[in-house]
């Protein structure tokens, strides 16, 4: 069964600062989603990271793929206000039979 | 295009009762998907439809069936609610095999009371 864990979850931050959400997941999956999420609001894609080394960034988040360490990461810079929000990060299943498991989550508070 | 649309948005129902959350989606997208969104939690997979024509179960089926009626429909029906179903339940949908990502649809809170 496939498991995915991110951590923290929950992260209260100044602006400005930079920090980083983790995600771990148990198999060998080499695609890796981020959403974010508003409160009361569906989900909004951030990335997809299709190969081991891959890295995306938009503006101030960043994520990037090690698919040996099983590991995503979600590296915020200079954090602002309108950066608030969840975060899930989701592994994909075998390539023709894709359904997405999802992490618990980062609710991310960037306190001015 | 209006991409993943569900509906109700919001619905409240007395324990026993049935109801069938409808989804639909414009993109030609073969692969259909139920999720379910507790407190505290990522989302959960309850039944999933890979093509026109089949479903499968996701980790959280129980009390809960599926139809996908043809390539844009895929409800869900809850047959006799339970106060243990009231969440957020959103629908998505994807081409299966391809390298993107899926579409959500805006959600359905559900309260059962």
């Amino acid at each position: 069964e496939l498991k995915v864990e991110q951590n923290p979850l929950f992260l209260s931050m100044q602006e400005g600062k930079n920090y980083t959400i983790y995600c771990n997941y148990s198999t060998t999956s080499d695609r890796l989603y981020w959403y974010r999420q508003d409160p009361g609001k569906s989900l909004e894609s951030l990335f997809v990271l299709l190969s081991n080394g891959a890295v995306k960034q938009e503006g101030r988040l960043m994520a990037s793929l090690d698919t040996k360490a099983r590991l995503s990461t979600l590296h915020i810079t200079a954090a602002v206000h309108d950066l608030s929000a969840t975060y899930f990060c989701a592994v994909d299943s075998d390539f023709g039979n894709e359904k997405l498991t999802f992490g618990t989550g980062t609710r991310l508070t960037i306190i001015p | 295009n209006a991409g993943v649309t569900q509906t109700p948005k919001f619905q409240v129902l007395k324990t026993g009762q049935s109801m069938t959350l409808q989804c639909a989606q414009d993109m030609n997208h073969n692969s259909m998907y139920w999720y379910r969104q507790d407190p505290g939690m990522g989302l959960r997979l309850i039944y999933y439809s890979a093509s026109e024509g089949t479903t499968d179960k996701g980790e959280v089926p129980n009390g809960y069936n599926v139809s996908r009626l043809n390539k844009r429909e895929f409800s869900l029906r809850l047959e006799s609610a339970a106060p243990s179903q009231t969440s957020v339940y959103f629908c998505a949908s994807r081409v299966q095999g391809a390298n993107y990502g899926y579409t959500f649809g805006s959600g359905t809170r559900l309260t059962v009371v």
